[in-house]
């Protein structure tokens, strides 16, 4: 089974700077996805990014990159020119590539808490 | 619909009643999730449903949970004989093979 590890319980940046927000997973398949969503107040998931595993390349969307370490199973955010609005609860989560059945199902850290000061 | 919607948004039991969550799915979406979020934790699967049918019910937390889907659309959560580690929020999301998930806004479950 998989397994998603988020070790920051509530990172904190001030405006205009940047975080870096930390993921680890476990996993014994070699193709898969990993997401960062992000979970405002409204409760609703918004995804923020996504990386593809056979993909060496980090993804990157706009202000969000991330830094994909497959060999260490390392899967960080970084956020640049940080908002007031970026402050919410973020999720990482590992899906397979598999289509089918239960293994399309997303595996989902425990979150990380961003506050954003001024 | 334009997105998933869930109802109702916030319900409060009491302790020993049932209660039935909704979930409406994006048009066209087959594959449908329910998912628990309880206070300071991660999101925890509990079913998945392709068209109608529900392959695996492990996740389920206990039989005083079960869930249908009916048409391929509209799902429904049923919680009997609510307990307090019942309260959390309950997350629907929808998906089409290949393409991304789409989250509902929940439903708030507060059992007292």
């Amino acid at each position: 089974a998989q397994t998603v590890t988020q070790s920051q319980p509530e990172m904190s940046v001030q405006e205009a700077e940047t975080v870096t927000l930390s993921c680890t997973y476990d996993t014994s398949e070699s193709d898969y996805y990993l997401f960062w969503y992000k979970q405002p107040p409204s409760r609703q998931m918004i995804l923020v990014i996504r990386q593809e595993a056979y993909k060496q390349q980090n993804a990157t969307e706009n202000r969000f990159s991330v830094n994909f370490q497959k060999a260490a199973k390392s899967f960080s955010l970084k956020i640049s020119d940080s908002q007031l609005g970026d402050a919410a609860m973020y999720f990482c989560a590992y899906r397979s590539r598999v289509n089918t059945g239960t293994a399309s199902k997303l595996t989902f850290g425990t979150g990380t808490r961003l506050q954003v000061t001024l | 619909g334009a997105g998933v919607s869930q109802s109702p948004s916030n319900k409060v039991t009491e302790k020993g009643k049932d209660v039935e969550l909704r979930c409406d799915p994006i048009s066209g979406h087959t594959a449908l999730y329910w998912y628990r979020q309880s206070l300071g934790q991660g999101l925890e699967f509990l079913i998945y449903f392709q068209g109608n049918s529900a392959p695996d019910k492990s996740g389920l937390p206990s039989d005083r949970f079960s869930a249908e889907r009916t048409g391929g659309s509209v799902s429904t959560l049923t919680i009997q004989r609510t307990q307090q580690e019942d309260s959390a929020v309950y997350l629907c999301a929808s998906s089409q093979i290949n393409y991304g998930y789409t989250f509902g806004s929940g439903t708030r479950l507060t059992v007292v």
